[in-house]
């Protein structure tokens, strides 16, 4: 089956712009959850949706915020783009998110200018 | 607040020296212990679920165990194709979706 689909996979932006990634999770998945991933931080855990409704929301400020579709496609939208905002940022994919396997995108590597 | 270490943050190994990474954790109530291996520019890909203290799972070369406060993956003869850095992180009980992941255990298998 097909996997986690993240579009697009680069990303240059300059400062104080905003943007918006997608993510695509396995047929069948109703859980996205999304994370920044930086040298320095690792892997930090932004938010998760599931069947339309936030459900957990990491220690981010509200320039970061997300929705999840019907069909459980899920984007991601950073505005005020901060130079600190350059990273991976990477989605997973699970059935119903709790404590099942979660099935990770390739990502979508931002930098900000 | 969940917290996990792994350790070491690097390892070297020649093809069939056996090793273990550690992953430490504190955690309200665990749900669930999760292995990762990551890939250079890639996302982190599914191993192991752990659920409960003396559970252990295998794949492969790989084999990972859990108890109260730690969890290991033992590494058996490995191959250069196993060099990776592998991540582990934790679900709590309280925390639906949101796993915190420890900073990684880079690994390097030389022929």
């Amino acid at each position: 089956k097909a996997g986690v689909t993240q579009t697009p996979r680069y990303l240059i932006k300059t400062r104080g712009q905003q943007v918006t990634l997608s993510c695509s999770p396995i047929s069948g998945h109703r859980s996205v959850s999304w994370y920044q991933q930086t040298p320095g931080q690792g892997l930090q855990f932004l938010f998760e949706y599931f069947s339309e409704t936030q459900r957990n929301k990491g220690n981010f400020p509200g320039r970061f915020s997300g929705r999840q579709f019907s069909n459980s496609r899920s984007e991601m939208n950073v505005s005020t783009l901060e130079l600190g905002d350059s990273a991976l940022y990477l989605c997973a994919s699970s059935f119903e998110g709790r404590n099942t396997e979660a099935f990770f995108g390739q990502g979508t590597r931002l930098t900000v200018v | 607040e969940d917290q996990v270490t792994q350790s070491p943050e690097a390892l070297r190994l020649q093809e069939g020296e056996s090793s273990s990474l550690n992953c430490s954790y504190t955690v309200s109530g665990l749900r669930g212990l999760f292995w990762y291996r990551q890939d250079p520019g890639k996302g982190p890909e599914f191993l192991f679920t752990l659920y409960s203290a003396g559970e252990e799972k295998e794949k492969e070369r790989l084999k990972a165990t859990l108890t109260k406060k730690e969890s290991f993956l033992h590494i058996t003869a490995p191959k250069p194709e196993d060099s990776a850095t592998y991540l582990c992180a934790v679900q709590a009980a309280t925390n639906a979706g949101k796993s915190t992941f420890g900073d990684g255990t880079t690994l390097t298998v030389k022929p």
